[in-house]
């Protein structure tokens, strides 16, 4: 119940295309989903955040969108640059004191030029 | 820059020894995050310490120990390394105890252990 899945484990998308990352979840309790974007020899860095009283959230050229019901969520990058060729990780926890994180296992992005 | 720092960079030992891992957290940030990264297993969550006092555990081997002293900094301490402890180990800082969205956590760049 403490797993977080996710998919693909990689993926290759053109220049201005769009990439899509999916999760999902089982524990009911976790109620904040954050993703994270690592590049090579760096740690992991907050990209955007949801709480699930929202089915979408926006931050530039990424977007999170929630599935409460079907315990998915997943992070759209719209226009992808080589730039944003990382490892994301998705993540869920409970918006609460104490608790911890579960990580997906995390998607290389590979854009091409 | 995230703002927390990680030391050594890289650390090559053999299995049976004893290392040291060392994390300075963000200026002001009160919480420590240990975590492991490897390929086959991912991100792991190790322990948390919030103002010098154990706050979680994860899937922290016995043979692994932390502690964060009263300058806040952390040191995560792993002995009898095995092979199977090679792996890249991050530290996280926050400003508060637990993790909400408004509690964000700032990763380290990690330490590259590798056990022959």
């Amino acid at each position: 119940q403490q797993q977080v899945k996710q998919s693909p484990q990689s993926l290759i998308v053109q220049k201005g295309g769009i990439s899509i990352i999916n999760c999902a979840y089982e524990n009911t309790a976790f109620d904040y989903f954050p993703w994270y974007q690592q590049f090579p020899g760096k740690g992991p860095a907050l990209l955007i955040a949801i709480r699930p009283d929202v089915s979408e959230k926006k931050e530039g050229r990424f977007t999170i969108s929630f599935n409460k019901s079907a315990k998915q969520f997943s992070l759209h990058i719209m226009d992808s640059q080589p730039g944003d060729s990382a490892t994301y990780f998705c993540a869920a926890t409970r918006d609460n004191y104490g608790q911890n994180f579960v990580f997906g296992p995390g998607t290389r992005l590979s854009v091409l030029p | 820059d995230s703002g927390v720092t990680q030391t050594p960079k890289h650390l090559i030992t053999a299995t049976g020894q004893r290392v040291t891992l060392r994390c300075s957290p963000r200026s002001g940030d009160l919480s420590v995050y240990w975590y492991q990264q490897s390929l086959d297993q991912g991100l792991q969550f190790l322990i948390q310490y919030y103002n010098g006092e154990e706050r979680a555990k994860g899937n922290i081997l016995e043979r692994f120990s932390a502690q964060q002293f009263p300058d806040l900094h952390s040191e995560l301490n792993l002995s009898s390394l095995e092979l199977g402890d090679s792996a890249l180990y991050f530290c996280a800082s926050s400003p508060r105890e637990g993790l909400y969205h408004k509690n964000i956590q700032y990763f380290g760049a990690g330490t590259r252990l590798s056990v022959l």
